[in-house]
């Protein structure tokens, strides 16, 4: 049974910080990986997907490793700003995408 | 603005009354999904549709029936459902078809927050 474990479960920064977050799946043989935030009380925001032939994807301030391998993939926001707080979840794609626990994210000015 | 919308994004109903949860998208995207969110919990996956046809059921109790009429519409018909059934319901879209939606980035929905009395 796959299963998806997000570290940290909240981190706290101040603004301009650069930042890693970590996922974690426990079967390797994913199709792709998807990274999401989400807003209190909203949907989810799609914001990296990584196909399982790929190491890495960026998108402005955001880039997303995968390492199939080992299991593992990591968000690292560069320059943090107070609008990045929200809720980040990386979901793998199993075909169906199963979640990660999410790491809930403050930055403050 | 998202591109899927959800309507109503409240909903407030006794465990005797019929509901339905609406979404709607205008991206061409021919399959589409329910979720189920609770609090401080990641999604979990209800349904999904492959052009028109459900694909997926995940072992979801019969007071849940999703509908999906056309290639834009995606309906969740509610019934007798019990308050351990409030959540919010994300609905979410995406290329492709049958196990190549796989290769497809989901967008999603606000949600509709649904409580139950």
């Amino acid at each position: 049974k796959q299963e998806v474990t997000q570290i940290p479960a909240a981190l706290s920064v101040p603004e301009g910080e650069n930042l890693v977050l970590n996922c974690s799946f426990t079967d390797s043989a994913i199709y792709n990986l998807q990274w999401f935030r989400q807003d209190p009380g909203k949907g989810l925001t799609s914001l990296l997907l990584i196909q399982s032939s790929q190491r890495e994807q960026t998108s402005g301030r955001l880039n997303a490793s995968l390492d199939k391998s080992s299991g593992r993939s990591t968000l690292y926001i560069a320059a943090s700003q107070p609008g990045d707080s929200a809720t980040y979840l990386c979901a793998v794609i199993y075909p169906k995408l199963i979640f990660g626990t999410g790491t809930r994210l403050q930055v403050f000015p | 603005d998202t591109e899927v919308t959800q309507t109503p994004k409240h909903l407030v109903m006794g465990m005797t009354n019929k509901k339905s949860l609406k979404c709607e998208q205008h991206m061409g995207h021919r399959a589409m999904y329910w979720y189920k969110q609770k609090a401080k919990k990641p999604p979990e996956l209800m349904f999904v549709y492959s052009y028109e046809k459900l694909s997926i059921n995940e072992s979801v109790p019969s007071r849940f029936s999703p509908e999906c009429p056309n290639s834009s519409l995606l309906n969740l018909h509610l019934h007798a459902l019990q308050p351990e059934d409030s959540a919010l319901y994300l609905c979410a879209s995406s290329q492709g078809r049958g196990r190549d939606y796989s290769n497809q980035p989901q967008h999603f929905g606000d949600g509709t927050r649904l409580s139950i009395l």
